[in-house]
């Protein structure tokens, strides 16, 4: 059964916090996704990785960073946490070329409130 | 820039009726992928239909088709005979040749008995 796992579905933390978010599949994809999930705004790109130690900003990077030391693992990282990073952070997977096939999988979010 | 609009926040529709929920894009790609997502209120993310950019026909998928218009960027999503469990939020989508994935604002569809 093919996988996406975030680490942590509810966090909170205080203000100026450094927080990481772990990502991680095991369906050998080379695409990597984080987007954060806001009412009215939709489902905007932090951050993608088509490879390891590869990354491209996405619409809002601002006072977000990322790793991906493994194929499987893609981890971010919120340097110092603010109050409007609270939002819903999804995680998602894909093969990188459609002829693999088109499927996207997504994680099943992390909740996370900074107070 | 490669850009996703849903111009309408929210659809009501009722049940057993059509209803078409509008998607344009913006890319100076050749060659990309658009697909429509749904969430129900419990968040996870269902796969509805894809459409790839060099398809003639347009995809469907049981109750959903995809009415793909190249020429005008838009690719709306047609969900035929509506069900109450249709009532959710739904994206549109668009993957770029570099692999790049960017969604929409989301619609939130809902059915009336």
């Amino acid at each position: 059964d093919v996988k996406v796992t975030q680490s942590s579905r509810y966090l909170v933390k205080r203000t100026g916090e450094k927080v990481f978010l772990e990502c991680v599949q095991d369906m050998d994809h080379e695409n990597m996704f984080w987007y954060r999930q806001d009412p009215g705004l939709g489902l905007r790109l932090i951050y993608f990785s088509y490879d390891v130690k590869m990354k491209e900003k996405g619409d809002i990077p601002e006072g977000y960073s990322v790793s991906r030391e493994k194929k499987e693992r893609f981890s971010l990282i919120l340097e110092s946490a603010s109050t409007n990073q609270t939002s819903m952070y999804l995680c998602a997977s894909s093969f990188l070329q459609g002829l693999r096939g088109n499927t996207i999988y997504f994680g099943e979010g992390s909740w996370l409130t900074v107070v | 820039a490669q850009k996703i609009t849903q111009t309408q926040p929210g659809m009501f529709v009722q049940e057993k009726e059509a209803v078409t929920l509008d998607c344009t894009y913006d890319t100076s790609d050749q060659s990309y992928g658009l697909f429509w997502y749904k969430q129900p209120s419990s968040g996870e993310m269902i796969f509805l239909i894809y459409q790839g950019s060099y398809d003639e026909q347009n995809a469907t998928e049981g109750r959903y088709s995809l009415n793909f218009q190249k020429a005008r960027k838009s690719a709306n999503l047609v969900i035929s005979a509506s069900q109450l469990g249709d009532s959710a939020m739904y994206f549109c989508a668009m993957k770029s040749n570099t692999g790049k994935l960017i969604f929409g604002q989301g619609t939130t569809l809902q059915v009336k008995p």
